[in-house]
């Protein structure tokens, strides 16, 4: 069975700190990527995605950037935090081609910026 | 650009209501609809899958339908539970660039 683990659970920052997300799917070999930035009470925003190992396509533009190092790895990170960044980063895989539709989640890691 | 619609974002029922959600999107290029379900504190799941073919999909005492007369899908269940207080997001599939576009959301909140 497929599972996917995002690291950390939450996060306390200070503004003008850097940040580094991850997450590692397990039981699927070359799954497309996705990170999603969700605001409290708010919408899922897709921020990035990838298709394969060192591709990464940039959907919005919010000072963050996506790195996929290893097939099964998917990293968020920015230098310099901004208060806009907070909320909830979530990070999901998809099959590829036909059946991407479907995305699966993991449990999501809360980010607070003071 | 593409937008979704769901009208409404805040829901309050009483146990054993029946439900009744909406969502509407800009193009009808999209042929596959997924509702997704968010618990607190948890990422979300998917809940059902309808496309505009089949105008029917179940999971979980949950029913999806296409509305062909106004293009609009709708979620709804007979008699709701407390346990089934969570966010509910549409998102129409299909677009390029392996895009999945959600809604707004829907909060149900289902009193005892």
């Amino acid at each position: 069975a497929q599972t996917i683990h995002q690291w950390p659970v939450a996060e306390i920052k200070a503004v003008g700190s850097p940040l580094s997300l991850g997450c590692t799917i397990k039981g699927k070999s070359s799954p497309n990527l996705y990170w999603y930035w969700q605001a409290t009470g708010g919408t899922l925003q897709q921020l990035f995605y990838s298709i394969t190992v060192g591709q990464v396509e940039s959907v919005v533009q919010l000072n963050l950037s996506a790195s996929r190092p290893k097939d099964d790895q998917f990293i968020l990170s920015t230098e310099k935090l901004l208060l806009s960044h907070s909320g909830f980063y979530l990070c999901a895989w998809s099959l590829t081609g036909a059946s991407a539709e479907t995305l699966y989640f993991g449990s999501g890691t809360r980010l607070t910026v003071l | 650009g593409d937008s979704v619609t769901q009208k409404q974002g805040q829901v309050t029922l009483s146990e054993d209501d029946f439900l009744f959600i909406n969502c509407t999107y800009s193009t009808t290029t999209y042929p596959t609809l997924l509702w997704y379900v968010q618990y607190l504190g948890q990422g979300p799941q998917l809940l059902l899958k309808v496309t505009t073919a089949n105008n029917k999909g179940i999971s979980r005492g949950f029913e999806a339908t296409y509305d062909k007369g106004t293009t609009s899908f709708h979620l709804q269940k007979a008699s709701v539970q407390e346990s089934d207080s969570a966010v509910y997001f549409c998102a129409p599939y299909g677009s390029s660039g392996n895009k999945l576009i959600f809604g707004i959301g829907t909060l149900l909140s289902v009193k005892p």
